[in-house]
């Protein structure tokens, strides 16, 4: 199957630093990306959709100046968390669609756990 | 609006016991995937299964089984003689057609005792 690889695993940072976490299609290329949010003991919750070559979708209540999204290339989407807090402290899940004809399939990376101290 | 729901927050079973995990959903799309979802704690998703919303055959793989029935909005998900290592937390989610983007039920969470 396919393979969607997040960077970092984890992260730790201060209060008020900025943190870029990436996620690759690894041997697809992928125009829509997906970013989703999970806190500890819930659901994973959608953030933003993420397009090729131009801005992201937003879900309600995600603050699109706070969290940064780059799809600069069919393989690579980059989610940046700006001057982060305590309550930003998550794992970060992204999923790849890989377009197929007549349908599509969806990959997961790994996610990547954020601590904010 | 879509909504996934999933009542059972918490299963405990002991080990070779069945068990049921319920999905209920809601969408007014005609045509829509369900999905099934385990997330151990390293928290990677294992994905399971996904439908099409015009196939309600039910599927069997190994020990996992599917029910989904449209006339009640549900996919359940049975597990037969269940191990230890089915231990995880189990997510039902539900995408458009063609966005791709899921939306997940609250997850429950199973724990299999030996």
């Amino acid at each position: 199957g396919a393979v969607v690889s997040q960077h970092p695993s984890w992260v730790i940072c201060k209060s008020g630093t900025s943190v870029k976490i990436e996620c690759r299609s690894l041997d697809f290329q992928a125009t829509t990306m997906f970013w989703y949010r999970q806190f500890p003991k819930q659901s994973l919750m959608l953030m933003a959709t993420s397009n090729e070559g131009s801005k992201a979708t937003y879900e309600q209540g995600v603050e699109k100046d706070k969290f940064l999204i780059n799809h600069a290339s069919l393989t690579l989407s980059t989610l940046t968390v700006t001057s982060a807090h305590p309550e930003d402290s998550s794992f970060y899940i992204c999923s790849a669609r890989w377009d197929r004809v007549g349908f599509y399939e969806q990959y997961f990376g790994p996610g990547t756990r954020l601590t904010v101290t | 609006a879509q909504k996934v729901t999933q009542a059972q927050t918490e299963i405990s079973v002991v080990e070779k016991e069945d068990v049921t995990l319920d999905c209920v959903y809601e969408t007014r799309d005609t045509t829509y995937y369900l999905f099934w979802y385990k997330q151990p704690p390293s928290g990677e998703l294992v994905f399971l299964i996904r439908r099409n919303s015009f196939d309600e055959q039910n599927e069997i793989s190994g020990r996992y089984s599917w029910n989904f029935q449209k006339s009640t909005s549900s996919f359940n998900f049975t597990i037969t003689a269940s191990q230890v290592v089915d231990s995880a937390v189990y997510f039902c989610a539900l995408s458009e057609p063609w966005g791709g983007k899921l939306i997940f039920g609250q997850g429950t969470e199973l724990s299999v005792k030996p």
